[in-house]
């Protein structure tokens, strides 16, 4: 069965702190995606990645292939921040269609 | 340019009315699709298009419908609207699959049906 677990399902920090966010998947098909969704409900693409490490700004993410695991870290983190983080990835077929984990809801407090 | 545009924002339904989601883009993608997302689950796919004139259903298909006559416009049809249709719907787009490039979002319709 195709599924994408994150964890955890909430996270509260303080400004500041160091943030992970988990990802575990199934398949295994080409990259996996991590999305932000604002407050406001907005949603956007922050990372595609299938192998090593990507970074943008303030974001890390990596990827293990062979554990099909991969993180989100977000360094000094800000109440902007806040937002509910989802992977996704590709289960097949070559229109690229997504599995997308329940995502991580992150609350940083000033 | 702006993007991916969804209309309405939000919608309130009786029980067997119908609407129609709008989806434009103005990036030229080809590939769209529309997702629901219910509190606590991750986004489902309700049906795709790889372009103009080509669609297909996706997880979750039953009570929708949709059509791909431009490569701008991808809407999607509630013909009897029923409660558990209740949910967040999205459009998204991609250049040429999400295998290989990012998803671009629109903002979202919140629909109650009563």
């Amino acid at each position: 069965k195709n599924e994408v677990e994150q964890s955890p399902q909430n996270l509260t920090a303080q400004e500041g702190e160091f943030i992970t966010i988990n990802c575990s998947y199934s398949v295994g098909i080409s990259a996996l995606h991590w999305l932000q969704q604002h407050p406001g409900g907005g949603i956007v693409s922050l990372f595609m990645l299938s192998s090593g490490k990507k970074k943008h700004g303030r974001l890390i993410a990596t990827i293990n292939i062979q554990e099909k695991h991969s993180s989100l870290h977000i360094t000094a983190s800000h109440p902007r921040d806040s937002a509910v983080y989802i992977c996704a990835e590709p289960y097949g077929g070559s229109q690229g269609n997504l599995i997308f984990g329940k995502g991580t809801k992150l609350s940083v407090k000033p | 340019n702006a993007g991916v545009t969804q209309t309405p924002k939000f919608r309130i339904l009786k029980i067997g009315q119908s609407m129609t989601l709008q989806c434009t883009q103005d990036m030229n993608h080809n590939y769209m699709y529309w997702y629901r997302q219910d509190p606590g689950m991750g986004l489902k796919l309700i049906y795709y298009s790889v372009g103009a004139g080509i669609t297909d259903k996706g997880e979750v298909p039953n009570g929708y419908n949709v059509s791909r006559s431009t490569t701008e416009d991808f809407p999607l049809r509630l013909e009897l609207a029923a409660p558990s249709q209740t949910s967040v719907y999205f459009c998204a787009t991609t250049t040429v699959s999400s295998y290989n490039s990012p998803l671009h979002f629109g903002n979202g319709t919140r629909l109650t049906v009563t």
